[in-house]
């Protein structure tokens, strides 16, 4: 069974310094790893989506990376500002069960 | 163009009430997908459709859940009856593609609260 864990589960930073967010995975057989937002009660924004074949993907200030032989992936926001203040979860698109696994998220705030 | 639509927004019932949720997915996208998210969790996958079809349904408590989707467009999700353990967001997301370029689209939720 798939099982995403995100790190580190909180994170508070003054605006400006750049970000790196953790995803990692156990079952390595992914077809993709997407990441979101997801505002308080609010639905979850799509961020990024890398396929299986690919090591990254790239919008805006935002860059996340894919190392599938280690589990891993990184999301890296760049030159933070008080707007990026969200959770951001990632989910695992399994190959064997084809069941979307998310994490449980980062709680970002970014204050002034 | 329009996003997943949900509705209601919120829904505040008793126990052993039933409930329901509508989902409206984006046009065009044969996969839609019901999540129950507890406070603090990411969300947890309930069902799944490819069109009209039911195509894993394994964590579904289906002793008091059902969904269908016919017709392979909108989707309800019901509960009967529901329990204090319900209480939660469900969340209504849909993607078109195949399995490697498959991004899921969410709606904004229905947040349920059973007293």
């Amino acid at each position: 069974k798939q099982e995403v864990t995100q790190i580190p589960a909180a994170l508070s930073v003054p605006e400006g310094e750049n970000l790196v967010l953790n995803c990692s995975f156990t079952d390595s057989a992914i077809y993709n790893l997407q990441w979101f937002r997801q505002d308080p009660g609010k639905g979850l924004t799509s961020l990024l989506l890398i396929q299986s074949s690919q090591r990254e993907q790239t919008s805006g200030r935002l860059n996340a990376s894919l190392d599938k032989s280690s589990g891993r992936s990184t999301l890296y926001i760049a030159a933070s500002q008080p707007g990026d203040s969200a959770t951001y979860l990632c989910a695992v698109l399994s190959g064997g069960s084809y069941i979307p696994t998310f994490g449980r998220g980062t709680s970002l705030i970014v204050h002034p | 163009e329009a996003g997943v639509v949900q509705s209601p927004r919120y829904k505040i019932i008793e126990k052993k009430q039933p409930v329901a949720f509508w989902c409206n997915p984006i046009s065009g996208h044969n996969t839609l997908y019901w999540y129950r998210q507890n406070l603090g969790q990411g969300p947890e996958l309930l069902i799944r459709y490819e069109n009209e079809e039911a195509v894993d349904d394994s964590q579904l408590p289906k002793d008091r859940f059902s969904a269908e989707r016919l017709k392979g467009v909108d989707s309800t999700l019901k509960i009967q009856p529901a329990e204090l353990g319900d209480s939660a967001v469900y969340l209504c997301a849909s993607s078109g593609g195949g399995r490697a370029n498959n991004e899921q689209f969410f709606g904004p939720g229905t947040r349920l609260t059973v007293l």
